[in-house]
Protein backbone atom coordinates (compact mmCIF):
# COMPACT_ATOMS: atom_id res chain seq x y z
CA UNK A 1 0.00 0.00 0.00
CA UNK A 2 1.07 3.36 -0.60
CA UNK A 3 -0.77 5.16 2.02
CA UNK A 4 -2.84 4.10 5.25
CA UNK A 5 -5.26 5.85 6.79
CA UNK A 6 -7.01 4.32 10.42
CA UNK A 7 -10.10 6.76 10.67
CA UNK A 8 -10.48 6.40 14.45
CA UNK A 9 -7.69 7.63 16.65
CA UNK A 10 -9.30 6.72 20.28
CA UNK A 11 -12.50 3.44 20.22
CA UNK A 12 -14.07 3.11 23.59
CA UNK A 13 -16.36 -0.22 24.16
CA UNK A 14 -17.62 -1.67 26.60
CA UNK A 15 -16.04 -5.02 27.14
CA UNK A 16 -18.19 -7.93 25.97
CA UNK A 17 -19.74 -5.25 23.00
CA UNK A 18 -18.06 -5.74 19.10
CA UNK A 19 -15.18 -3.83 18.56
CA UNK A 20 -14.69 -2.03 14.91
CA UNK A 21 -11.00 -0.82 14.11
CA UNK A 22 -11.37 0.91 10.68
CA UNK A 23 -8.34 1.43 8.38
CA UNK A 24 -8.47 2.47 4.34
CA UNK A 25 -5.57 2.46 2.03
CA UNK A 26 -4.63 3.45 -0.95
CA UNK A 27 -2.18 1.66 -4.01
CA UNK A 28 -1.71 1.32 -7.21
CA UNK A 29 -0.77 -2.64 -7.00
CA UNK A 30 -2.49 -5.64 -4.93
CA UNK A 31 -1.37 -4.48 -1.53
CA UNK A 32 -0.21 -6.87 1.75
CA UNK A 33 -2.24 -5.43 4.48
CA UNK A 34 -1.64 -6.27 8.45
CA UNK A 35 -2.90 -5.26 11.63
CA UNK A 36 -0.28 -5.31 14.48
CA UNK A 37 -1.18 -4.49 18.14
CA UNK A 38 1.19 -2.86 21.17
CA UNK A 39 0.39 -2.91 24.57
CA UNK A 40 2.07 -0.20 26.47
CA UNK A 41 6.29 -0.17 26.44
CA UNK A 42 6.02 -3.21 24.32
CA UNK A 43 6.40 -4.64 20.93
CA UNK A 44 4.00 -4.79 18.15
CA UNK A 45 2.11 -7.80 18.27
CA UNK A 46 1.21 -9.23 14.87
CA UNK A 47 -2.77 -9.90 14.76
CA UNK A 48 -3.23 -10.96 11.02
CA UNK A 49 -2.20 -10.70 7.73
CA UNK A 50 -3.96 -10.36 4.23
CA UNK A 51 -1.68 -11.03 0.88
CA UNK A 52 -4.75 -11.39 -1.51
CA UNK A 53 -5.44 -15.79 -0.43
CA UNK A 54 -8.99 -14.75 1.15
CA UNK A 55 -10.43 -11.62 1.64
CA UNK A 56 -12.19 -12.64 4.95
CA UNK A 57 -8.70 -13.07 7.21
CA UNK A 58 -8.96 -14.56 10.71
CA UNK A 59 -6.20 -13.70 13.19
CA UNK A 60 -5.36 -14.24 16.91
CA UNK A 61 -7.19 -13.34 19.84
CA UNK A 62 -10.66 -13.74 17.96
CA UNK A 63 -9.91 -10.85 15.57
CA UNK A 64 -10.50 -10.60 12.21
CA UNK A 65 -9.92 -8.10 9.27
CA UNK A 66 -12.11 -8.16 5.23
CA UNK A 67 -10.39 -6.79 2.39
CA UNK A 68 -12.78 -4.95 0.57
CA UNK A 69 -11.15 -3.42 -2.94
CA UNK A 70 -14.02 -1.53 -3.82
CA UNK A 71 -14.03 0.71 -0.90
CA UNK A 72 -10.43 0.16 -0.05
CA UNK A 73 -10.66 -0.76 3.33
CA UNK A 74 -9.45 -3.49 5.68
CA UNK A 75 -11.37 -3.01 9.00
CA UNK A 76 -10.69 -4.90 12.49
CA UNK A 77 -13.30 -6.17 14.12
CA UNK A 78 -13.93 -8.48 17.06
CA UNK A 79 -17.24 -10.11 18.41
CA UNK A 80 -17.08 -9.58 21.90
CA UNK A 81 -14.10 -7.19 23.64
CA UNK A 82 -11.98 -8.13 26.66
CA UNK A 83 -10.23 -5.92 29.34
CA UNK A 84 -7.12 -7.46 27.54
CA UNK A 85 -7.63 -5.96 24.51
CA UNK A 86 -7.04 -2.34 25.26
CA UNK A 87 -3.99 -1.68 23.67
CA UNK A 88 -3.02 0.52 20.48
CA UNK A 89 -3.71 -0.80 16.83
CA UNK A 90 -2.08 -0.47 13.97
CA UNK A 91 -2.56 -0.91 10.08
CA UNK A 92 0.36 -1.83 7.83
CA UNK A 93 0.52 -1.81 4.45
CA UNK A 94 3.57 -2.98 2.61
CA UNK A 95 4.22 -3.23 -1.36
CA UNK A 96 7.73 -4.07 -3.51
CA UNK A 97 9.68 -2.53 -1.04
CA UNK A 98 11.29 -3.27 2.20
CA UNK A 99 9.39 -0.77 3.56
CA UNK A 100 5.96 -0.60 5.44
CA UNK A 101 3.97 1.98 5.93
CA UNK A 102 1.99 2.54 8.96
CA UNK A 103 -1.23 4.20 10.14
CA UNK A 104 -1.31 6.69 12.88
CA UNK A 105 -2.52 3.97 15.49
CA UNK A 106 -6.23 3.43 17.02
CA UNK A 107 -6.11 3.40 20.86
CA UNK A 108 -8.48 0.92 21.72
CA UNK A 109 -10.43 1.37 25.30
CA UNK A 110 -12.40 -1.43 26.86
CA UNK A 111 -14.44 -0.43 30.05
CA UNK A 112 -16.24 -2.78 32.57
CA UNK B 1 11.14 -19.36 16.95
CA UNK B 2 9.17 -16.90 16.10
CA UNK B 3 11.34 -14.11 18.20
CA UNK B 4 12.86 -10.87 17.95
CA UNK B 5 15.52 -10.70 20.77
CA UNK B 6 16.38 -7.08 21.95
CA UNK B 7 18.99 -6.24 24.67
CA UNK B 8 18.82 -3.92 26.82
CA UNK B 9 15.27 -3.54 27.51
CA UNK B 10 16.05 -0.33 29.31
CA UNK B 11 19.02 2.23 28.85
CA UNK B 12 19.76 5.38 30.40
CA UNK B 13 22.92 7.49 28.97
CA UNK B 14 24.36 10.44 29.08
CA UNK B 15 24.77 12.76 26.00
CA UNK B 16 28.74 12.18 26.05
CA UNK B 17 28.30 8.21 26.23
CA UNK B 18 28.82 5.62 23.43
CA UNK B 19 26.50 2.34 24.13
CA UNK B 20 24.98 -0.39 21.59
CA UNK B 21 21.36 -1.69 21.01
CA UNK B 22 21.53 -5.41 19.71
CA UNK B 23 18.99 -7.23 18.18
CA UNK B 24 18.96 -10.79 17.45
CA UNK B 25 17.10 -13.14 15.36
CA UNK B 26 17.00 -16.79 14.66
CA UNK B 27 14.04 -17.22 11.89
CA UNK B 28 16.64 -17.65 8.94
CA UNK B 29 15.10 -13.48 7.90
CA UNK B 30 16.71 -11.65 5.22
CA UNK B 31 16.21 -8.54 6.04
CA UNK B 32 16.27 -7.16 9.50
CA UNK B 33 15.25 -3.24 10.69
CA UNK B 34 15.42 -0.35 13.31
CA UNK B 35 12.64 1.80 14.27
CA UNK B 36 12.42 4.39 16.79
CA UNK B 37 8.78 5.34 18.27
CA UNK B 38 8.11 8.53 20.35
CA UNK B 39 4.72 8.17 22.76
CA UNK B 40 1.50 7.95 21.16
CA UNK B 41 2.89 7.96 17.36
CA UNK B 42 3.67 5.07 15.30
CA UNK B 43 6.88 3.30 14.48
CA UNK B 44 9.48 5.17 11.87
CA UNK B 45 11.79 3.44 10.21
CA UNK B 46 15.42 4.28 10.69
CA UNK B 47 17.35 1.40 8.77
CA UNK B 48 17.08 -1.53 6.92
CA UNK B 49 19.39 -4.06 6.26
CA UNK B 50 18.56 -6.57 3.24
CA UNK B 51 21.21 -9.65 2.82
CA UNK B 52 23.18 -8.01 5.78
CA UNK B 53 23.75 -4.83 3.35
CA UNK B 54 22.64 -1.43 4.37
CA UNK B 55 19.66 -0.84 1.54
CA UNK B 56 17.87 2.20 3.38
CA UNK B 57 18.91 5.18 5.71
CA UNK B 58 15.73 6.91 6.55
CA UNK B 59 18.17 10.06 6.87
CA UNK B 60 19.36 9.09 10.01
CA UNK B 61 21.59 11.01 12.04
CA UNK B 62 25.56 10.44 11.94
CA UNK B 63 25.26 9.66 15.81
CA UNK B 64 23.38 6.90 15.04
CA UNK B 65 25.54 3.85 13.35
CA UNK B 66 23.75 0.33 12.26
CA UNK B 67 25.88 -2.82 11.80
CA UNK B 68 24.80 -6.32 10.85
CA UNK B 69 27.73 -8.53 11.83
CA UNK B 70 25.59 -11.39 10.42
CA UNK B 71 22.26 -12.38 9.33
CA UNK B 72 20.82 -13.06 12.33
CA UNK B 73 22.56 -9.92 14.19
CA UNK B 74 21.85 -6.34 13.77
CA UNK B 75 23.49 -3.35 16.32
CA UNK B 76 22.75 0.28 16.66
CA UNK B 77 25.31 1.80 18.11
CA UNK B 78 24.76 5.22 19.47
CA UNK B 79 26.97 8.35 20.02
CA UNK B 80 26.83 11.86 21.56
CA UNK B 81 22.59 11.61 21.47
CA UNK B 82 20.39 14.41 22.54
CA UNK B 83 17.68 14.08 24.84
CA UNK B 84 15.05 13.99 21.82
CA UNK B 85 16.39 10.97 20.64
CA UNK B 86 14.83 9.19 24.01
CA UNK B 87 12.29 6.94 22.26
CA UNK B 88 11.44 3.18 22.37
CA UNK B 89 13.82 1.85 19.80
CA UNK B 90 12.36 -0.75 17.61
CA UNK B 91 14.14 -3.98 15.96
CA UNK B 92 12.22 -6.28 13.37
CA UNK B 93 12.83 -8.87 10.62
CA UNK B 94 11.21 -10.29 7.55
CA UNK B 95 11.48 -12.67 4.76
CA UNK B 96 13.09 -10.62 1.98
CA UNK B 97 10.18 -9.76 0.11
CA UNK B 98 10.92 -7.81 -2.63
CA UNK B 99 8.51 -9.35 -5.14
CA UNK B 100 4.99 -7.77 -5.33
CA UNK B 101 3.25 -10.71 -5.28
CA UNK B 102 5.57 -12.01 -1.51
CA UNK B 103 5.87 -9.56 0.93
CA UNK B 104 5.78 -10.97 4.57
CA UNK B 105 5.07 -9.64 7.67
CA UNK B 106 7.58 -8.03 10.54
CA UNK B 107 8.29 -9.94 13.49
CA UNK B 108 8.88 -7.03 16.00
CA UNK B 109 11.23 -7.56 18.87
CA UNK B 110 9.80 -6.05 22.57
CA UNK B 111 12.16 -3.14 22.25
CA UNK B 112 15.05 -0.88 24.43
CA UNK B 113 13.55 2.08 26.19
CA UNK B 114 16.34 4.63 25.84
CA UNK B 115 16.86 7.93 27.84
CA UNK B 116 19.28 10.12 26.75
CA UNK B 117 20.01 12.57 29.98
Amino acid sequence: AQSVTQLDSHVSVSEGTPVLLRCNYSSSYSPSLFWYVQHPNKGLQLLLKYTSAATLVKGINGFEAEFKKSETSFHLTKPSAHMSDAAEYFCVGSGNTDKLIFGTGTRLQVFP
Amino acid sequence: DTEVTQTPKHLVMGMTNKKSLKCEQHMGHRAMYWYKQKAKKPPELMFVYSYEKLSINESVPSRFSPECPNSSLLNLHLHALQPEDSALYLCASSQEGRTPSRTTEAFFGQGTRLTVV
